[in-house]
């Protein structure tokens, strides 16, 4: 597609239940990131998935947490039993992933999905 | 210490202004740097990469200084679209090349 697309858009869902979040990157990217952004923080990196290697977990919370992707396309973010502190804007972004070292990339990110634990 | 910090402002500047943000980062092997814009409720978006030399965009200039590990974004004649907040990014190198680490941003309000 265009973008990197995310669903849903909101989500809210009782505490205790599990979510699955959704990315679809932009066709091409060999690259996807999945980063948490609480209200009024920054990014907190959560994973990083870079063509067929071992994804980069080092930044996921907990191990409620989990993330796949097929081949280079969607990425699914889980999170079981959900707690209220996971309330944030999970961020999806993909990019034409690691060219050389120290080329001049940016990342596109999707729109987020807005999640309330209640 | 925070590997990307930036002056959390906020910055309150009148239309026309000239303002400056800074930005350290603590990873002497980092590679790539950029400066991202995220407005009130939406994503991040690139808005321009930064590069050893200096760059320029419009009303933008964005320097790095790899000795001192310090990056900075000057706006010129500053617009009220340009209140946001500004990310300053590091890709740190090395195996996790792919990985960009968000400084904490420095929110801009332009007024009239």
């Amino acid at each position: 597609g265009a973008g990197v697309s995310q669903s849903p858009s909101n989500k809210v869902t009782e505490k205790g239940k599990d979510v699955e979040l959704r990315c679809d990157p932009i066709s091409g990217h060999t690259a996807l990131y999945w980063y948490r952004q609480r209200l009024g923080q920054g990014l907190e990196f959560l994973i990083y998935f870079q063509g067929n290697s071992a994804p980069d977990k080092s930044g996921l919370p907990s191990d409620r947490f989990s993330a796949e992707r097929t081949g280079e396309s969607v990425s699914t973010l889980t999170i079981q039993r959900t707690q209220q502190e996971d309330s944030a804007v999970y961020l999806c972004a993909s990019s034409l992933g690691a060219g050389a070292i120290g080329d001049n990339y940016g990342y596109t990110f999707g729109s987020g999905t807005r999640l309330t634990v209640v | 210490r925070k590997e990307v910090e930036q002056d959390p402002g906020p910055f309150n500047v009148p239309e026309g202004a000239t303002v400056a943000f800074n930005c350290t980062y603590s990873n002497s092997a980092s590679q790539s740097f950029f400066w991202y814009r995220q407005d009130c409720r939406k994503e991040p978006k690139l808005l321009m990469s930064v590069y050893s030399s200096g760059n320029e965009d419009g009303r933008f200039t964005a320097q790095l200084n790899r000795a001192s590990q310090y990056i900075s974004l000057l706006i010129r004649d500053s617009k009220l679209s340009d209140s946001a907040t500004y990310l300053c990014v590091v890709n740190r190198g090395g195996t996790s090349y792919g990985k960009l680490t968000f400084g904490q941003g420095t929110i801009l309000t332009v007024h009239p």
